[in-house]
């Protein structure tokens, strides 16, 4: 089955204390993203990559750090969680659609509370 | 990027032909349309997409008018299942960084 998938699917932590959420595609899909959700505020973009090795800032970076070292993972990493970074979180994984953009596939989301 | 504007809320009965318009005046000659769908805590997903005039798929249809300025989501006849938020993106054909919005809230009564 094509899917994104997430772990952990809950989470809860200390600030400073270094976590990683994972994500792993199985579409062999080039571009892949990271976005946060709070309520009120929407989806906003954290990072993105369009391939192995290729990552970029998104809307909203700040205390994050991204690595794509294979085609289908792209974890995230909180090296110092502060409370502000408590939300919803979600990866995406995109191809070319058939109208020649992208399409992007979600995974469940990770939520994330730090105390 | 462009921006993309939309009504924060909707409300309509079941039945209904429901409308979503979505405001892009600085969209950009490779941008494309896409719209999403999410329900609560889970993650969006995908409606439809055009780049001009109209699309229609199995469950949405897409207008978008030859100044591409705005977009217009129409769902056919609504069901209490179709309450849920509704984001519109204009993203490039490469889709690097994307803007989701608020998005529009519809909520769909008996």
């Amino acid at each position: 089955e094509a899917q994104v998938t997430q772990n952990p699917r809950y989470l809860i932590t200390v600030t400073g204390k270094k976590l990683t959420v994972t994500c792993s595609q199985n579409m062999n899909h080039e571009y892949m993203s990271w976005y946060r959700q709070d309520p009120g505020l929407g989806l906003r973009q954290i990072y993105y990559s369009m391939n192995v090795e290729v990552t970029d800032k998104g809307d909203v970076p700040e205390g994050y750090k991204v690595s794509r070292k294979e085609k289908r993972n792209f974890p995230l990493i909180l090296e110092s969680p502060s409370p502000n970074q408590t939300s919803l979180y979600f990866c995406a994984s995109s191809f070319r659609g058939l109208a020649g953009g992208q399409t992007q596939y979600f995974g469940p989301g990770t939520r994330l509370l730090v105390l | 990027l462009a921006k993309t504007t939309q009504p924060i809320s909707m409300d309509s009965y079941e039945g209904q032909e429901v409308n979503i318009t979505c405001s892009h005046n600085n969209i950009a000659t490779n941008d494309y349309i896409t719209w999403y769908q999410q329900f609560p805590s889970q993650g969006p997903r995908f409606i439809i997409q055009g780049y001009k005039t109209k699309v229609t798929n199995e469950v949405a249809s897409l207008f978008i008018p030859a100044d591409r300025k705005s977009s217009t989501l129409s769902l056919p006849r609504v069901s209490l299942s179709d309450t849920a938020v509704y984001y519109c993106l204009a993203q490039t054909e490469a889709g690097t960084a994307l803007i989701f919005g608020k998005g529009t809230t519809l909520s769909v009564s008996s």
